[in-house]
């Protein structure tokens, strides 16, 4: 059965530091590994996706790494900012139906 | 485009009673919807997998009669808790895809906070 661990699962840093949030996931079959943002009570927005055949994604101030064989997924957050507070999961894609497996999450505390 | 709504975002209900959630996509056909569950400080869990047309596939340790899930159409599926009580108080995420046009990537609602006193 597929397990996906984050570490840390919180975190607090001073506005503007760079920071990397780590996710691992037991079996490397997946098809696919997405990043998500989660604020307080509220749904999921999605930040990144990596193919399996892809090695990093990046948007604006994120940037997302995998490496399939290794069973490991970063998330590489520049200069971050107050707004960025939030909990953070990563998912990996596996299965005929395309299911999602989520990690339990860090949560991010950037201090103005 | 890929925009997926949920009714009611909140719902507060009485023990025993029974609270019908929708998900619908808005401007795409979701053949597959997803419906996860989320107590507070954890992840999300995956409840059910339901295609359009046919019944859903439940995961190990959900009960099938008391979430029913119907999924009629290509742009709702609904899920029903039967019976409830305080225990099924939780955050209830659905998401829902298209493979001919999102791929493998799921976009999410916004969730139902269920209160059942």
């Amino acid at each position: 059965k597929q397990e996906v661990t984050q570490i840390p699962a919180a975190l607090s840093v001073p506005e503007g530091e760079n920071l990397v949030l780590n996710c691992s996931f037991t079996d490397s079959a997946i098809y696919n590994l997405q990043w998500f943002r989660q604020d307080p009570g509220k749904g999921l927005t999605s930040l990144l996706l990596i193919q399996s055949s892809q090695r990093e994604q990046t948007s604006g101030r994120l940037n997302a790494s995998l490496d399939k064989s290794s069973g490991r997924s970063t998330l590489y957050i520049a200069a971050s900012q107050p707004g960025d507070s939030a909990t953070y999961l990563c998912a990996v894609i596996i299965g005929s139906a395309r299911q999602l497996t989520f990690g339990s999450g860090t949560q991010l505390t950037v201090l103005p | 485009g890929a925009v997926v709504s949920q009714h009611p975002s909140w719902v507060i209900c009485k023990s025993g009673t029974s609270v019908k959630i929708e998900c619908r996509s808005l401007d795409f056909q979701a053949t597959t919807m997803f419906w996860y569950r989320q107590f507070p400080k954890q992840s999300l869990m995956l409840m059910a997998t339901s295609n359009e047309g046919s019944k859903a596939t439940y995961e190990q340790g959900v009960e099938k009669d008391k979430f029913l899930i119907n999924h009629a159409s290509l742009t709702l599926s609904t899920l029903t808790v039967t019976s409830a009580h305080p225990e099924d108080s939780s955050f209830y995420i659905c998401s829902a895809r298209d493979f001919g046009r999102t791929g493998s990537e799921q976009y999410f609602g916004p969730g139902t906070r269920l209160t059942v006193t």
